[in-house]
């Protein structure tokens, strides 16, 4: 099916490991971005991108660093993982047009506890 | 700076009877607005959106939205509320860059 995949769905990391969270989208979007999502706190813009080659800052940059070599693909990297960073992550993709879109599209989701 | 509102952390109402999820904004120029969905353990869904054109605002499900441009409001309405309404709703809202802003979310719990 057609849509925003993200991998892994689950992930606990120890303090000051890295890792990769994967996203992945087969709609040829140009627009991709993460999220993190915490209580009381909605969705927070980690980064983002306009296209392959292209990545900005978000609201709560640091400690991420993403990349876009392909229009499918913008994995998020975590350099030194903290317990701050415990968090539900949320990758989303739209088209670039956004009056003829109808919103984004939401991966399902990657839970990361960081002990 | 762009800004989204939701003043409820939660609202409550029987089923059968009509909801109102409430959203203020704040941004520089036309606001494009948004309202989507999340279930439990699941990413977000679309429910509509307001670009420009007419105030009402027709999306998934049976809800809907009315852009209120004095009152920097775009409050998601349903007539007649269902048990599966229950969900975490989010507004977010765009202008003049491709960052969306979401607000803080609020749960609707619709009781039988």
């Amino acid at each position: 099916n057609a849509g925003v995949t993200q991998t892994p769905k689950f992930q606990v990391l120890k303090t000051g490991q890295s890792m990769t969270l994967q996203c992945a989208q087969d709609m040829n979007h140009e627009y991709m971005s993460w999220y993190r999502q915490d209580p009381g706190m909605g969705l927070r813009l980690i980064h983002y991108s306009v296209g392959a080659g292209i990545t900005d800052q978000g609201e709560v940059p640091n400690g991420y660093n993403v990349s876009r070599s392909t229009t499918e693909d913008f994995p998020l990297r975590l350099l030194s993982a903290a317990p701050s960073q415990t968090s539900v992550y949320f990758c989303a993709s739209s088209p670039l047009d956004r009056t003829s879109n109808y919103g984004y599209t939401f991966g399902s989701g990657t839970r990361l506890t960081v002990v | 700076a762009q800004s989204v509102a939701q003043p409820e952390d939660q609202v409550n109402v029987a089923e059968g009877n009509p909801l109102t999820v409430k959203c203020t904004y704040s941004v520089s120029g036309n606001p494009y607005l948004f309202w989507y969905v999340q279930y439990p353990n699941r990413g977000l869904q679309f429910l509509l959106k307001y670009i420009t054109g007419d105030n009402l605002v027709k999306g998934s499900y049976g809800f809907e939205a009315e852009f209120n441009k004095s009152q920097t409001s775009f409050h998601l309405k349903k007539p007649s509320a269902l048990v599966s309404d229950s969900a975490l709703y989010f507004c977010a809202v765009i202008s003049g860059t491709y960052k969306y802003i979401f607000g803080t979310g609020t749960r609707l719990k619709v009781l039988a």
